[in-house]
């Protein structure tokens, strides 16, 4: 079974509001990483998070960490039409080499 | 720079047939990856190798082979392909200082 898990599975919203996105997990992690993927194509890095962190910003980009509860959340302020995306959280072992993913939120941001 | 490279970009395999899937990276990372991802699906780790000369079974391994041939190079094999194996595979190589997987383009392979 996957590690991550994100909430919820699709999300819509207009053009300028802001989009949140939750991934939950099951074991320890070193890091937990956000990826975008565009329609057909390979998935794009956006952010990391490491485990003593617990906040990170990226330009419109706002990931939290809660180990305690072991979930993150993806914020993207002020969506444009272009954010339209599936979006997927990854987290390492303990080890820190085998990656693996959510099942992905997909975000539809209409103009 | 062309990253990470992989082909081929379609297939159509009948059922029993065997087949690789290359993937090859320029940036002269130590890791490499192979997932697969069902439609609406997120990605699944068939197999990774986390150095040159190693390698390691991931999520979903079985009905697949894989070699580290070299650092640039890891090659996905199907056996007897099912059609259960029909996804799109990506390979991914991952840069040690930061963490970042860099993936390919995707091959789509269909088992019928």
């Amino acid at each position: 079974s996957q590690q991550g898990e994100e909430d919820p599975q699709a999300l819509s919203i207009q053009e300028g509001e802001n989009a949140t996105m939750n991934c939950s997990y099951k074991t320890s992690i070193n890091n937990l990483q956000w990826y975008r993927q565009n329609s057909g194509r390979g998935l794009v890095h956006l952010i990391l998070i490491r485990s003593n962190e617990r906040e990170k910003h990226s330009g419109r980009l706002r990931v939290t960490l809660d180990t305690s509860k072991k979930s993150s959340s993806l914020l993207i302020t002020a969506s444009r039409a272009a954010d339209t995306a599936s979006y997927f959280c990854a987290t390492d072992d303990n080890a820190g080499n085998m990656l693996t993913f959510g099942g992905g939120t997909r975000l539809m941001v209409k103009p | 720079n062309a990253g990470v490279t992989q082909t081929p970009k379609f297939q159509v395999l009948k059922t029993g047939q065997s087949m690789t899937l290359q993937c090859a990276q320029d940036m002269n990372h130590n890791s490499m990856y192979w997932y697969r991802q069902d439609p609406g699906m997120g990605l699944r780790l068939i197999y990774y190798s986390a150095s040159e000369g190693t390698t390691d079974k991931g999520e979903v391994p079985n009905g697949y082979n894989v070699s580290r041939l070299n650092k640039r190079e890891f090659s996905l094999r199907l056996e007897s392909a099912a059609p259960s194996q029909t996804s799109v595979y990506f390979c991914a190589s991952r840069a040690h200082n930061t963490g970042e997987l860099f993936f390919g383009e995707g091959s789509r392979l269909t088992v019928l």
